[in-house]
């Protein structure tokens, strides 16, 4: 699977779209880009996934660029319950597994 | 749905010691998982199941066992526990569609210390 690199931390005002980015320039054509988060403590939540078109969900959106060496995660109004770790993992359809690097820590400030 | 249920939230064993992790899913996925998660890290994949009865190695499998005779359940093993195994070990499950493998859910959580 496809390495990925986020930056490590990031700040947004509550009310304001988050764009959390995430380079995947190894990606491969049958990969798909997921995003889960963490929120302090519990078990990581799928937030979306995407091959190449953009994706939209009741959580967020997902943006991949047309070389597909990059997306952006994008929640559109930001609130405080959204702190948390975002994690861009690159998996293929069949591939079993999941690799976790070390995420964005998103803070969603008042 | 309850989803995916660990047992217990928290244990504090001593070295040597040994103990078994919980591990339960009601939405009748097939794929189960275990990870573990040290402090600032990422999660490491310790050990992954297709199915009942066949399971296989993840990332650091070393120290662990598990088994998978159900469906439902996928216990965790530590058999003489060392203070590296000190972590939060989270279960997860997917299921499959043709050979694509879905999301994973993920349990709440143990938090494990060895002293």
């Amino acid at each position: 699977d496809a390495k990925t690199t986020q930056p490590t931390s990031m700040d947004c005002a509550e009310g304001r779209a988050a764009n959390l980015p995430c380079n995947h320039s190894t990606i491969s054509g049958n990969e798909y880009v997921y995003w889960y988060r963490q929120i302090h403590s519990q078990g990581p939540q799928y937030i979306i996934h995407g091959l190449k078109n953009n994706e939209t969900n009741e959580m967020a959106s997902l943006i991949i660029t047309e070389d597909r060496k990059s997306s952006t995660l994008i929640l559109p109004h930001a609130t405080l319950r959204d702190t948390a770790v975002y994690y861009c993992i690159v998996r293929g359809g069949r591939s079993e597994k999941l690799v976790f690097g070390k995420g964005t820590k998103l803070t969603v400030n008042p | 749905n309850a989803g995916v249920t660990q047992t217990p939230k928290f244990r504090i064993l001593k070295i040597g010691q040994s103990m078994t992790l919980q591990c339960a899913q009601d939405m009748n996925h097939n794929y189960m998982y275990w990870y573990r998660q040290d402090p600032g890290m990422g999660l490491k994949l310790i050990y992954y199941s297709v199915g009942a009865g066949i399971t296989d190695k993840g990332e650091v499998p070393n120290g662990y066992n598990v088994s998978r005779s159900t469906t439902e359940d996928f216990p965790l093993r530590l058999e003489l526990a060392a203070p590296s195994q000190t972590s939060v070990y989270f279960c997860a499950s997917s299921s499959t569609g043709g050979r694509f493998v879905y999301e994973q859910y993920f349990g709440p959580g143990t938090r494990l210390t060895v002293t």
